[in-house]
């Protein structure tokens, strides 16, 4: 299965630290992508990292991309209470109508 | 600018019963269609993809159909509902171009008892 593994499955930090959250996948990419769900909510874009790219800044938002490790983590820098949501990684398939694969999520909690 | 809707936002279906999921898209033609499945804690699955109007694709075996009658409307069906269909569903939207991001809609908590 070409399907992302998030880890840690949840991580709980006090308001203003950073979280890092890190994604593993199995197969080859042309892209990976960062999701947010709030509780109950669907899934909102975050940022997009292409496999020849290394690192990229949105906000307070850094992904970073390893292609020989095949793995990939986000950082949420200065974090609020307003972050406390579920995140995803996505890899891009690269059969079918550019569909992604999504891992497991991590659970950020962050306390006020 | 670009919608997309869902509806119920919740649903209590006894086993057995018949299920129909609706999700369409405003301003945009000829998107990809995506319906997803989300269990309790978990990632998402991919249940189906549309490129086109009828054009269905089933990524697993499964209780569950879908169709596309119109460029913007994708539904999700069944016959008859198993408790193991309960979950939360998503359906999503991309242009049908290199854009790789998906738009997701609010889904729909579905609970079979």
């Amino acid at each position: 299965s070409q399907q992302g593994e998030e880890d840690p499955q949840a991580l709980s930090i006090q308001e203003g630290e950073n979280a890092t959250m890190n994604c593993s996948y199995k197969t080859s990419i042309n892209n990976l992508q960062w999701y947010r769900q709030n509780s109950g909510r669907g899934l909102v874009h975050l940022i997009l990292i292409r496999s020849n790219e290394r690192e990229k800044h949105s906000g307070r938002l850094r992904v970073t991309l390893d292609t020989s490790k095949k793995s990939s983590s986000l950082l949420i820098t200065a974090s609020r209470a307003a972050d406390t949501a579920s995140y995803f990684c996505a890899t891009d398939a690269t059969t079918g109508a550019n569909n992604l694969f999504f891992g497991t999520g991590t659970r950020l909690t962050v306390i006020p | 600018s670009q919608t997309i809707h869902q509806w119920p936002a919740t649903l209590v279906q006894p086993v057995g019963s018949p299920l129909s999921l609706e999700c369409t898209v405003e301003g945009t033609s000829n998107p990809n269609l995506y319906w997803y499945r989300q269990a309790a804690g978990r990632g998402l699955q991919l249940l189906f993809y549309s490129v086109g109007i009828g054009q269905i694709s089933s990524e697993v075996p499964q209780n569950l159909s879908a169709s596309r009658p119109q460029d913007r409307q994708f539904i999700l069906s069944s016959k008859k509902l198993l408790l193991s269909d309960s979950g939360f569903y998503l359906c999503a939207w991309k242009r049908a171009d290199y854009q790789e991001t998906q738009y997701f809609g609010p889904g729909t908590r579905l609970l079979v008892l």
